[in-house]
């Protein structure tokens, strides 16, 4: 079964500034999906960033944009001008292109400071 | 509003009971998931289906049943809650295909066990 590892518990940063969390995962498959998902305190998943692995270009979204090194089966959320809405806990997400079967890490929580 | 409703939002639930959580979702989605969110371990998957009709488990199966007799409703049965059940639980849909595939998820089910 798939593996979503995410080693940093929490992490804070200055409101405008940019930070990167970090996901590794571990999959013998070839083909797949990645997401970041946030979840602030409302509760609520959100979907920030999906990428195919197919797929060589980093997927973006306006501040958020990924760096997906497949061979090295790395998966890092970098949020530039980071903002205080952007205080959530963040999620990294693996589904199987096969089963959708879809595996979670244990999350980061993140913290912008004014 | 299209989506995906779970229900209760909470509950409190004396040990030994048995519980049915509902999740229904009117997105025509394929698969649909089960999680529980507990602190410092993120989400882990409980059973999902890939389509009406199947089933299949995920990471924490035991304690836990699920049917999908059809399309929208993946309703989870705890048959005898214990204590170490207490969790946010989540339902998720997703559409696995080219175009769009994400997990939209319902608001949660809070429930304590005591």
């Amino acid at each position: 079964a798939q593996t979503v590892t995410q080693s940093q518990p929490e992490m804070s940063v200055q409101e405008a500034e940019t930070v990167t969390l970090s996901c590794t995962y571990d999959t013998s498959e070839n083909n797949y999906y990645l997401f970041w998902y946030k979840q602030p305190p409302s509760r609520q998943m959100i979907l920030v960033i999906r990428q195919e692995a197919y797929k060589q270009q980093n997927a973006t979204e306006n501040r958020f944009s990924v760096n997906f090194q497949k061979a090295a089966k790395s998966f890092s959320l970098k949020i530039s001008d980071s903002q205080l809405g952007d205080t959530a806990m963040y999620f990294c997400a693996f589904m199987s292109y096969n089963n959708n079967d879809m595996r979670f890490g244990a999350g980061t929580r993140l913290t912008v400071k004014p | 509003i299209a989506g995906i409703t779970q229900a209760p939002t909470s509950q409190i639930l004396a040990a030994g009971r048995r519980m049915t959580l509902r999740c229904t979702q009117d997105m025509r989605h394929n698969a649909m998931y089960w999680y529980r969110q507990d602190l410092g371990l993120g989400l882990r998957l409980i059973h999902y289906s890939n389509t009406a009709g199947t089933t299949g488990k995920g990471e924490v199966p035991d304690g836990y049943s699920v049917s999908r007799a059809n399309t929208d409703d993946f309703p989870l049965t705890l048959a005898s809650a214990v204590p170490s059940q207490t969790s946010v639980y989540f339902c998720a849909s997703s559409e696995n295909s080219e175009m769009n595939t994400e997990a939209f998820f319902g608001q949660g089910t809070r429930l304590t066990v005591v």
